[in-house]
C-alpha cells in the first residue's frame, strides 16, 4: 500500500494562475481532509469530505475548492492563486466512523510558493 | 470554538535529558486528544492518543495523560534521543474535524 500519496510535492505559482492538487489514498478509507501548514500556526483544515461526491467547508475555505469524485480521490484547486495562499498543503484520510477514534493518516505534502 | 494551545518552542536537550511539552485545550464537548510527530520533510505520523478523561497514550517511549479537570495533555519522555528531533503537534477531535496546535520543534543535542 502507498497510503495517502500527493501530487505535485514542488510547485511555483504566479498572482492569478490556477492549479489543482491531487491526494490518493489506496486505503479505502471514507474520510478526507486537506489542511495547510503555516509558520507557527500549526495545521488548519481547509476542506474536507466525508465520502465520495460529499464536500464540506473547514476552518480557513476562502479561495479554494475541492472535489470528490471517486472515492480515493480528493482534489483541492486554488482558481486564481494569491501570495497568501503559500503554504505547505497536507492531505489526510481516516477509515471512517465517529472522526475522535481515528488517528488521520498523512500525505508527504505540497509545498506551494505563490509569487 | 476549539482550540489547543501549546508551548512555544523551539526546545533544545541534550540526550537522555527529560521533556515535557505542555499542551492544554478548549473544547464544548468531550473530544479525543492526540500527539503528532513530523520529522523533516515529511506529513505528520501519530505518536499517541486518549479518547476520554483519565486515559494514558504512550508510544516509543512518551506518555500523554488526558486530563479533564486540568484540560490537559502534556507530553513527556524520560530520557530523549537524538533521533526525537522533530515537529510535536498537539491535536483535539471532536465533531467533524481536528484542531492542532502550533507545534513545538524539539532538537536533540548528543
Amino acid at each position: 500500500n502507498a497510503g495517502v500519496t500527493q501530487t505535485p510535492k514542488f510547485r511555483v505559482l504566479k498572482t492569478g494562475q490556477s492549479m489543482t492538487l491531487l491526494c490518493a489514498q489506496d486505503m479505502n478509507h471514507e474520510y478526507m481532509y486537506w489542511y495547510r501548514q503555516d509558520p507557527g500556526m500549526g495545521l488548519r483544515l481547509i476542506h474536507y469530505s466525508v465520502g465520495e461526491g460529499t464536500t464540506a467547508k473547514g476552518e480557513v475555505p476562502d479561495g479554494y475548492n475541492v472535489s470528490r469524485l471517486k472515492k480515493q480521490n480528493f482534489l483541492l484547486g486554488l482558481e486564481s492563486a494569491a501570495p497568501s495562499q503559500t503554504s505547505v498543503y497536507f492531505c489526510a484520510s481516516i477509515p471512517g466512523g465517529p472522526i475522535p477514534y481515528n488517528e488521520q493518516f498523512f500525505g508527504p505534502g505540497t509545498r506551494l510558493t505563490v509569487l | 470554538g476549539d482550540s489547543v494551545t501549546q508551548m512555544e518552542g523551539p526546545v533544545t536537550l541534550s540526550e537522555e535529558a527529560f521533556l515535557t511539552i505542555n499542551c492544554t485545550y478548549t473544547a464544548t464537548g468531550y473530544p479525543s486528544l492526540f500527539w503528532y510527530v513530523q520529522y523533516p520533510g515529511e506529513g505528520l505520523q501519530l505518536l499517541l492518543k486518549a479518547t476520554k478523561a483519565d486515559d494514558k497514550g504512550s508510544n516509543k517511549g512518551f506518555e500523554a495523560t488526558y486530563r479533564k479537570e486540568t484540560t490537559s495533555f502534556h507530553l513527556e519522555k524520560g530520557s530523549v534521543q537524538v533521533s526525537d528531533s522533530a515537529v510535536y503537534f498537539c491535536a483535539l477531535s471532536a465533531n467533524n474535524d481536528m484542531r492542532f496546535g502550533a507545534g513545538t520543534r524539539l532538537t536533540v543535542k548528543p
